[in-house]
């Protein structure tokens, strides 16, 4: 049982480059979350998604795209990558508010 | 996303020593919950609070939930080296979707 799976673990990426960070979870959850996390300032909600095929903005929206493409993955998309975007990206996804949060081990991302 | 206030922002202690952190928010949550993050992993749930006046304990931690609904605590007895990491309250409510509100963390280091 694999929980929350992130790829890719590491990325450079040059300003103005897009990608996509994966998250899968294998533990039929409903909900599901991408956080940032910078030095000194916790976890900030990016976007997340309730139920299969409903996605919403959380705090720093700005600069990202969602897909949750089925129940099992939920990707984020950078566009057009900036500096200020170098972070650590946490998955996360919630079976009901009673089981709490399954992390993925993150996505380091610099954009140089 | 609702500010959560986490202190002391670090500490360094020795091995043996008992732990206290807190949280306090201007919001109410009806849930609060606590984490630990070790280096380059994703947060991992210690202990989760339903109710407000609770208290409960997971080994040689304890939380409360409290009775405003605006605060937490955790405390951890004689502590011992693998306690060092980083450790984060979160808020949550049933609205936007379960999100996690994350104070900013307290880093832990014990000393043998």
């Amino acid at each position: 049982n694999a929980g929350v799976t992130q790829t890719p673990k590491f990325q450079v990426l040059k300003t103005g480059q897009s990608m996509t960070l994966q998250c899968a979870q294998d533990m039929n959850h409903n909900s599901m979350y991408w956080y940032r996390q910078d030095p000194g300032m916790g976890l900030r909600l990016i976007y997340y998604s309730a139920s299969e095929g409903t996605t919403d903005k959380g705090e720093v929206p700005n600069g990202y795209n969602v897909s949750r493409l089925n129940k099992r993955e939920f990707s984020l998309r950078l566009e057009s990558a900036a500096p200020s975007q170098t972070s650590v990206y946490f998955c996360a996804s919630l079976l009901t508010a009673s089981y709490g949060y399954t992390f993925g081990s993150g996505t380091r991302l610099t954009v140089v | 996303g609702q500010q959560l206030n986490q202190s002391p922002q670090s500490m360094f202690i020795q091995e043996g020593e008992d732990v206290s952190m807190n949280c306090t928010s201007s919001s109410i949550f009806n849930t609060w919950l606590w984490y630990k993050q070790d280096p380059g992993e994703g947060p991992v749930l210690l202990i989760a609070l339903y109710k407000a006046g609770e208290l409960t304990s997971n080994g040689r931690l304890t939380a409360q939930f409290g009775i405003t609904r605006k605060d937490s605590f955790l405390n951890i007895s004689a502590s011992i080296p693998s306690d060092v990491g980083i450790y984060f309250c979160a808020g949550q409510n049933s609205n936007s979707g379960y999100a996690l509100n994350f104070g900013k963390g307290t880093s832990l280091l014990v000393t043998p």
